[in-house]
């Protein structure tokens, strides 16, 4: 089974460019995560969709951040206007409907940016 | 609001001895617990789970965790270290609520093994 694909890996631009960052979930999973990690904290949700609607995205930035998952697979991750306390590590997980009774979530490895 | 405080930024251990990584939650109700590891440059990976039943959990790499929730404690261990298990550790916690799995990690606990 093919795990959680992210890209890019890695992601260099200068504050108030823009950024998009992509995630494929596992075949037929169907919530999708999107954390923030920045150096030395441990990840923070972003936003959780639920197929393609939104389920919680209270701590998203929303005058900068955008996040969309058309058509329930793939999901990505904007940022629009960068600011540099945006680097850190972006990481996407998913998990199937039923994890809701085993809560266990799957990450991708992530992409890492670096706001200059 | 659900809080997790991982006491321990950094645990340096010898190859082959026993560790422990503390783990305190602060929540009004009742949670799940989890603790995840992140290798360098990888993604995070569930090690084990406490949901319900019994309090002492076992995990995959030799690892458990004993949930105890007079002193909300869900602390970490394993009985001989290996090389291959530095790496980050994250203590999480998540409400009881179905439908919502929103997860609240703690800073994390960099395991370093020396040889």
């Amino acid at each position: 089974e093919a795990g959680v694909a992210q890209s890019p890996r890695y992601k260099i631009i200068e504050k108030r460019q823009s950024v998009a960052f992509w995630c494929n979930p596992i075949s037929g999973h169907a919530t999708l995560y999107w954390y923030q990690q920045i150096l030395g904290q441990g990840p923070k949700l972003l936003i959780q969709f639920q197929n393609n609607g939104v389920v919680d995205d209270s701590q998203l930035p929303k005058d900068r951040f955008s996040a969309e998952r058309l058509k329930g697979v793939d999901s990505t991750l904007k940022i629009q206007p960068a600011k540099l306390e945006d680097s850190a590590v972006y990481l996407c997980a998913s998990s199937p409907v039923q994890a809701s009774y085993s809560y266990e979530q799957y990450f991708g490895p992530g992409t890492r940016l670096t706001v200059t | 609001a659900q809080s997790v405080t991982q006491l321990d930024s950094q645990v340096p251990v010898f190859e082959e001895a026993p560790v422990e990584l503390r783990c305190n939650y602060s929540s009004s109700v009742s949670v799940y617990l989890f603790w995840y590891v992140q290798y360098p440059n990888q993604g995070l990976q569930l090690l084990l789970k406490y949901l319900s039943g019994s309090t002492l959990v076992k995990g995959i790499n030799g690892f458990e965790a004993e949930f105890n929730k007079s002193q909300t404690s869900f602390h970490l261990r394993k009985p001989s270290v290996h090389i291959s298990d530095t790496a980050e550790y994250f203590c999480a916690v998540s409400d009881r609520d179905f439908g919502n799995e929103k997860l609240t990690f703690g800073t994390g606990t960099r395991l370093t093994i020396i040889p």
